[in-house]
């Protein structure tokens, strides 16, 4: 079975600082891995996703990612926090398996926010 | 390219009733998925349809059922509602073939149980 474990249900960062949000998963084959972004009253939005190429991956709004084995972790990072990145964040996994793609397992999210 | 568009946008139901819900995924995706999310547990996957077809199913009870158009356009259905059954409701599209795609979720439903 696959399981994600998002730490911290609540980050607050200075804008301007280094954001982190950490992720470990769980999962007895090679799995692939997202982050998805949330703004109030609207759905999921992806960020980036990690499927066995780059261990670094680089997403959009200068987010990005480091998948390691070893740690079974995919924390996510941003150099300079925005006003505009104060959201919830969350971090899920799939495997590919008989075809079937459409089994995100999610974690239960980090609210970022970010003070100015 | 439109989104994933999902209708309505709100819906308030009282206990017994049923309701159904609508997703019209990104043209081409061939894949639509269904989740629930409410603050006590999260995101959690209903279903999967793929050309027609449930693929994948979560744990969920009977109650909650869907159906894909041969358009792709789906549809999922919440039979004698409960009052835990109020939570947003999320359709999301993919390819559905060949190296992975990405999910592209729609703003969902956010259905009220009075």
């Amino acid at each position: 079975a696959q399981s994600v474990t998002q730490l911290g249900s609540h980050v607050s960062v200075s804008e301007g600082a280094l954001v982190l949000l950490r992720c470990n998963y769980s999962s007895s084959v090679p799995p692939y891995l997202f982050w998805y972004v949330q703004y109030p009253n609207q759905g999921l939005q992806l960020l980036l996703k990690y499927t066995s190429a780059a261990t670094l991956v680089k997403g959009i709004n200068g987010f990005e990612a480091e998948f390691k084995k070893s740690e079974t972790s995919f924390h996510l990072t941003k150099p300079s926090a925005h006003m505009r990145d104060a959201a919830e964040y969350f971090c899920a996994v799939t495997q590919k398996y008989g075809g079937s793609q459409g089994n995100l397992i999610f974690g239960k999210g980090t609210k970022l926010s970010v003070k100015p | 390219k439109a989104g994933v568009t999902q209708t309505p946008r709100y819906l308030i139901k009282t206990r017994g009733q049923q309701v159904t819900l609508s997703c019209s995924p990104i043209s081409g995706h061939r894949s639509v998925s269904w989740y629930q999310q409410t603050p006590g547990q999260g995101l959690q996957f209903l279903f999967e349809y793929f050309s027609e077809t449930q693929r994948n199913k979560g744990n969920f009870p009977g109650r909650f059922s869907g159906r894909q158009f041969s358009n792709s356009r789906s549809e999922m259905n919440v039979s004698t509602l409960e009052l835990g059954d109020s939570a947003l409701y999320l359709c999301a599209s993919s390819n559905g073939t060949g190296e992975w795609s990405a999910q592209h979720f729609g703003d969902g439903t956010r259905l009220s149980i009075l």
